[in-house]
């Protein structure tokens, strides 16, 4: 199985912010990476797809990017409407894996 | 709209067997693979099983295989998960979820039925 690492398990960041997410695949997903917004008590969202391409009706201020083995979620200008979990997944290969999930706090 | 409502959850005992559905509005649903993803308590996410469009292919996680039986009625726009010899360990709010084209990623989530099992 392919194991997704995600850090930080948590952050805290200020209106305005930019915001970085890792996520780490222990083998070569190529770009078969997707990040999820989960809001407390709701079901998650899908952000990007592939790794870096944004999905319909979500905010340009989320972006994107690697491939291989090492990803990152950047949310440019934080808003306090971002406060969530953020989950990467790969769909490379089955099993599908997520990771750990990033907490988003504002200061 | 895409719409993925999901029903059938509940308190059960452990042993015992327990049908979760899902109804699909808002889109072609024979047209898309579906899948179902678990969340624990304060935990975070995991897959539980995925089936092709037509329902010829399904995939299990190895912490379920053997036990949960995900199926398809395109006639009804219903995906259901059956689930039996369930454990402490099943207790989870479970989601349906659409996969993307030509991707499993999820695209469309239902708004997930809880699931505890406890004796």
């Amino acid at each position: 199985d392919i194991q997704m690492t995600q850090s930080p398990s948590s952050l805290s960041a200020s209106v305005g912010d930019r915001v970085t997410i890792t996520c780490r695949a222990s083998h070569s997903i190529r770009n078969y990476l997707n990040w999820y917004q989960q809001k407390p008590g709701k079901a998650p969202n899908l952000l990007i797809y592939g790794a870096s391409s944004l999905q319909g009706g979500v905010s340009s201020r989320f972006s994107g990017s690697g491939s291989g083995t090492d990803f990152t979620l950047v949310i440019n200008s934080l808003q306090p409407e971002d406060l969530a979990t953020y989950y990467c997944q790969q769909s490379y290969v089955i099993p599908l894996t997520f990771g750990g999930g990033t907490k988003v706090e504002i200061k | 709209q895409v719409q993925l409502v999901e029903s059938g959850g509940g308190v059960v005992e452990p042993g015992r067997s327990l049908r979760l559905s899902c109804a699909a509005s808002g889109f072609t649903f024979s047209s898309f693979s579906m899948d179902w993803v678990r969340q624990a308590p304060g935990k975070g996410l995991e897959w539980v099983a995925v089936i092709s469009y037509n329902g010829i292919s399904t995939f299990y996680a190895d912490s379920v295989k053997g036990r949960f039986t995900i199926s398809r009625d395109n006639s009804k726009n219903t995906l259901y998960l059956q689930m039996s010899s369930l454990r402490g360990e099943d207790t989870a709010v479970y989601y349906c979820a659409r996969d993307g084209a030509d991707d499993y990623n999820f695209d469309y989530w239902g708004q997930g039925t809880p699931v505890i099992v406890s004796s």
